[in-house]
Order: C-alpha cells, then sequence, then structure tokens
C-alpha cells in the first residue's frame, strides 16, 4: 500500500522559502514519478510541478522561477522549495505519485496547509 | 480562469444520473488524454476516472467518463449521498508545457 505524506513548516514568512518533504513508504521513488499539487483555501487545484525518477524536472511556468523540487533516495523522499513566497502562496500542498499519463496523479498525501503571514 | 471549463455546479437527487462537463482546447484535451478527480469535503483529491474513460480498482462502475474532440464528460449514474464532492477535470497542456486542471464542479445530492 502506497503512502504520501507532507511534512514542512505549517507557516512562513512573506519573502521567505517555502520548505516540504513528501515521506513515501511502499514503494521506492527511483520507480516513479512524483509531483506536487496545491490549492488555496476554497479554490481549485493548481500544479506546481513533476520529479521524475532521474531528477529530471517539469514545473508550471507560473512558478518556475521560484520552485525548486529534488528527490533524496536514500530517505525515499522528495522535497520541494518555493522562495519569495506571498501571502498568495497560501495553500495545501498536496505531493502526489504520477501515473503514466502527465496528469494521473495515482496516490496523495493528505496535504498540509502552508501559511504565508508575518 | 482556468484553461479547462467546468461547471461550477451540480446537482442530482439519489438514484438520478448526473454529467460534468469539461471544455478545453487543441493543445489540451484535443491532444492529450483526460482524467478526473473527486474530493470529498476536507479530504485529498482521489483519482476517478483516468484516460478519458478508465476506472483504477475500487471505484465503482456507476462512474464513467468519455471524450469527444476538445471536451470530456463524467457521468455519474445511481446518484448517492456519499457521491457530494468537488469534481476536477485535468490534462496536460502542450502550449504551456503543464498539467492544467478544471475550475472544479462541486456536486450537490439534494
Amino acid at each position: 500500500q502506497v503512502q504520501l505524506q507532507e511534512s514542512g513548516p505549517g507557516l512562513v514568512k512573506p519573502s521567505e522559502t517555502l520548505s516540504l518533504t513528501c515521506t513515501v513508504s511502499g514503494d521506492s521513488i527511483s520507480s516513479y514519478d512524483w509531483s506536487w499539487i496545491r490549492q488555496p483555501p476554497g479554490k481549485g487545484l493548481e500544479w506546481i510541478g513533476h520529479i521524475y525518477y532521474s531528477g529530471n524536472t517539469n514545473y508550471n511556468p507560473s512558478l518556475k522561477s521560484r520552485v525548486t523540487m529534488s528527490l533524496d533516495t536514500s530517505k525515499n523522499q522528495f522535497s520541494l522549495k518555493l522562495s519569495s513566497v506571498t501571502a498568495a502562496d497560501t495553500a495545501v500542498y498536496y505531493c502526489a505519485r504520477l501515473g503514466r499519463n502527465w496528469a494521473d496523479f495515482e496516490y496523495w498525501g493528505q496535504g498540509t496547509l502552508v501559511t504565508v503571514s508575518s | 480562469q482556468s484553461v479547462l471549463t467546468q461547471p461550477p455546479s451540480a446537482s442530482g437527487t439519489p438514484g438520478q444520473r448526473v454529467t460534468i462537463s469539461c471544455s478545453g482546447s487543441s493543445s489540451n484535451i484535443g491532444t492529450n488524454p483526460v482524467h478526473w478527480y473527486q474530493q470529498l469535503p476536507g479530504t485529498a483529491p482521489k483519482l476517478l476516472i483516468y484516460v478519458n474513460n478508465q476506472r483504477p480498482s475500487g471505484v465503482p462502475d456507476r462512474f464513467s467518463g468519455s471524450e469527444s474532440g476538445t471536451s470530456a464528460s463524467l457521468a455519474i449514474s445511481g446518484l448517492q449521498s456519499e457521491d457530494e464532492a468537488d469534481y476536477y477535470c485535468a490534462t496536460w497542456d502542450d502550449t504551456l508545457n503543464g498539467v492544467i486542471f478544471g475550475g472544479g464542479t462541486k456536486l450537490t445530492v439534494l
């Protein structure tokens, strides 16, 4: 049974960097591709980016200048960094396992709320 | 405003059949498969339909998907109270070079 769990600070100050980690169990992150998706309170879903098992990445063009994703195969984790955050980055952040069709997220974490506020 | 257009709301009574539409363009639905997600209140989204009309293991056959041209639809037959949720379509967009989601449809079971 594949399980994903997001972790990281729930409060980030404006202009600082948001950092989240997704810990995967039941799967090797070296065997699949992974993604981050976010959802502002009361709003819809927004794709942040993919990180492939090779370590290559593909980011949402609207966030690309501020996003960095990476893999840590020794811990079976992958991570997200989003720099220069503003209140508009306040959202529930989900990590997910990507299927074979570029937008089919087969397994999701429970999500973690990150609030940007001073 | 989302690249994929969904009605913001839909409703039906128990037992009814409801459809939710997702309208796109040649650079997304017209070229790439569509997937549907169900988000129950307070929970993470769940993959409901993938590649236009395929159901993951465990998804009841009351849920079905279809695609034609630059539009796709999700149909729910034999509507049940537990189907009350937000539904999102998603696909890849070749112009944006990324994943796009519809704005979501809130389904109410009356």
